[in-house]
């Protein structure tokens, strides 16, 4: 079965190191998305991308970036950890057909110390 | 940015009761869609809508996309313990791809 897939599942880092979160999906969507989830803030949009190459900024982008080398992966790098970027970080993925119709992986919690 | 208001953002009912929660937004969506969180896990989509007073039922739920195509609402008929958790409202904009969610609706139910 098709699935999405996010590791690690449990993150704990220090602040400034650089941190990369995977998320793999084996849909073969074009579309992939990155949100955190805080209390009192529901899920927010980081980054998102339409396809290989392809990244945009979304409401919550400072601090974060991704890259797009193929359809299955977006990894979402921290590059010099916060303690404000402490959250649970969801991946999701959309395809072309049922657009908006996303799905999500099951999380990863950071804790940034 | 656009926002989705949800509400209420609570609930705790008895088992049985029904359940009503709905999403309103300043802009219009192409498409909404309701999902579903249990703790420790991603949310997962319990209905999409796609047209302006469709109505579409998934067993207990059923939810409406709102004439003016700025609300939607989710019914839950007859709860039962597994319904417990949050549920998010999300919309599509016109010409993206992207959604925007709501705060979300924390149900708890009482035995």
């Amino acid at each position: 079965d098709a699935e999405i897939t996010q590791s690690p599942r449990h993150k704990i880092t220090e602040t400034g190191r650089q941190v990369t979160l995977a998320c793999h999906q084996t849909w073969n969507h074009n579309n992939m998305f990155w949100y955190r989830q805080d209390l009192g803030h529901g899920l927010r949009l980081i980054h998102y991308s339409y396809g290989v190459q392809d990244t945009n900024k979304g409401e919550v982008s400072d601090g974060y970036s991704v890259s797009r080398s193929n359809t299955e992966d977006l990894p979402l790098t921290l590059e010099s950890a916060a303690s404000s970027q402490t959250s649970v970080y969801f991946c999701a993925s959309s395809g072309r057909d049922r657009v908006g119709e996303q799905f999500f992986g099951p999380g990863t919690r950071l804790t940034v110390l | 940015g656009q926002q989705l208001n949800q509400s209420p953002q609570s609930m705790f009912i008895q088992e049985g009761e029904d359940v009503s929660m709905n999403c309103t937004s300043s802009s219009i969506f192409n498409t909404w869609l309701w999902y579903k969180q249990d703790p420790g896990e991603g949310p997962v989509l319990l209905i999409a809508l796609y047209k302006a007073g469709e109505l579409t039922s998934n067993g207990r739920l059923t939810a409406q996309f709102g004439i003016t195509r700025k609300d939607s609402f989710l019914n839950i008929s007859a709860s039962i313990p597994s319904d417990v958790g949050i549920y998010f409202c999300a919309g599509r904009p016109q010409g993206a791809q992207k959604l925007v969610f709501g705060q979300g609706t924390r149900l708890t139910i009482n035995p």
